[in-house]
């Protein structure tokens, strides 16, 4: 069992450029969801899917897109990557319940020079 | 939106010692969970505790919901625990998780 799975890991883009990060989970969790964390901060939710064709903005959206075409599968998409996107990403699931645990991946460190 | 205030920032202990960190928010919640992010950045879950106390090992957690707080205790220390500790919290109808800004511990041998 894989549980959440991030790739990739480690990214360096200039800015302007674009990415994406994928994020898929086999837990046939309804929930995803992406945070970012910075320095000496907790992690701050950027956007979250309920269910597949269901997405919501965060807490700190600007910047970045999402889409959900399947249960398994939350890519967040860097359009123009700018220095204030330097960051480790996080992406979460869990069962769309009210009780239940989340689950994080390993995290992407993303630079952007 | 709820708010979440971890204590104590930092803690530096010798090998062996116990501690207790301290998680206190806002409102009422239906999942609380305490993570460790280990120094290669990793955040593992060590507890989903929305109310109650449970135990793994030598790290056990409380939750008293009606008080809005939870502790997390660990025991007999060793240098693996060294990290940052974090706890999360979301309250009924909101599916995000909340975080707070985590206690950074530090042991040494």
């Amino acid at each position: 069992n894989a549980g959440v799975t991030q790739t990739p890991k480690f990214q360096v883009l200039k800015t302007g450029q674009s990415m994406t990060l994928q994020c898929a989970q086999d837990m046939n969790h309804e929930y995803m969801s992406w945070y970012r964390q910075d320095p000496g901060m907790g992690l701050r939710l950027i956007h979250y899917s309920v269910g597949a064709g269901i997405t919501d903005q965060g807490e700190v959206p600007n910047g970045y897109n999402v889409s959900r075409s399947t249960t398994e599968d939350f890519p967040l998409r860097l359009l123009s990557a700018a220095p204030s996107q330097t960051s480790v990403y996080f992406c979460a699931s869990r069962s769309y319940s009210w009780n239940t645990e989340a689950f994080f991946g390993q995290g992407t460190r993303l630079t952007v020079v | 939106g709820i708010q979440v205030e971890q204590s104590p920032p930092d803690l530096i202990l010798q090998e062996g010692a116990n501690s207790t960190l301290r998680c206190n928010f806002s409102d009422s919640v239906n999942n609380l969970q305490w993570f460790h992010q280990n120094p290669w950045g990793q955040l593992i879950n060590l507890f989903y505790i929305p109310s109650g106390t449970k135990q793994n090992g030598r790290l056990s957690a409380t939750t008293v919901a009606t008080e809005r707080y939870s502790l997390l205790y660990i025991s007999s220390s060793q240098t693996t625990d060294s990290g940052v500790y974090f706890c999360a919290v979301s309250n009924f109808g909101n599916e995000k998780l909340t975080f707070g800004t985590g206690t950074r511990l530090t042991i040494i041998p």
